[in-house]
């Protein structure tokens, strides 16, 4: 069991918002805002997103966004698209390097 | 351009071993910290080993350590993992990444490889 916990799969349509979120404790997350987040197409490498909570790298859409609350991080993907149907991986520090277990999402 | 390169893959017996390799190119090695990542089938992605960029600090996840050895050659931009004693729960796809944080406790993987297929079965 992951020690940061992710919804198996969240849906949604074209236009419209999703958030994934990724939970851990106190001692990772809630300490410090060094989440990042990977999109994974089937049979493709993953993917960087966001890193240190919400920075996004070069050439990634400003619809992807990443924000804390608390001990639970999430990754918001607005004006849903087609081709963001992947699975999103969150991983962090929490005594070791973690990921999440993965969350599918699926573009109705 | 910038890319990893994994080799090395293929199907191993039980308690056999295997030497993964991964080419880097159109970057500075020497100044990245690296890491191996795996997958198995149908499985989320599990973190296995990180090396300083100058291999002075080296981390290991609890299901590999004792078994994998990683280790890298900045004057030929490889990275490698040697892996023995394997079991069937080693079978994945392994993927290095490179690390832009420079920091363990800060895991920011922001370049990957394709992946090689490690397969452990009789």
């Amino acid at each position: 069991q992951s020690a940061l916990t992710q919804p198996a799969s969240v849906s949604g349509s074209p236009g419209q918002s999703i958030t994934i979120s990724c939970t851990g404790t106190s001692s990772d997350v809630g300490s410090y805002n060094l989440v990042s987040w990977y999109q994974q197409h089937p049979g493709k490498a993953p993917k960087l997103m966001i890193y240190e909570g919400s920075k996004r790298p070069s050439g990634v859409s400003n619809r992807f966004s990443g924000s804390k609350s608390g001990n639970t991080a999430s990754l918001t993907i607005s004006g849903l698209q087609a081709e963001d149907e992947a699975d999103y991986y969150c991983c962090s520090y929490a005594g070791r390097v973690v990921f999440g277990g993965g969350t599918k999402l699926t573009v109705l | 351009e910038v890319q990893l390169v994994e080799s090395g893959g293929g199907l191993v017996q039980p308690g056999g071993s295997l030497r993964l390799s991964c080419a880097a190119s159109g970057f500075t090695f020497s100044s990245y910290s690296m890491n191996w990542v795996r997958q198995a089938p149908g499985k989320g992605l599990e973190w296995v080993s990180y090396i300083s960029s100058s291999s002075s600090t080296i981390y290991y996840a609890d299901s590999v350590k004792g078994r994998f050895t990683i280790s890298r050659d900045n004057a030929k931009n490889s990275l490698y993992l040697q892996m023995n004693s394997l079991r069937d729960e080693d079978t994945a796809v392994y993927y290095c990444a490179s690390d832009g944080s420079g920091s363990y406790y800060n895991p920011l993987f922001d370049l990957w490889g394709r992946g090689t297929l490690v397969t452990v079965s009789s």
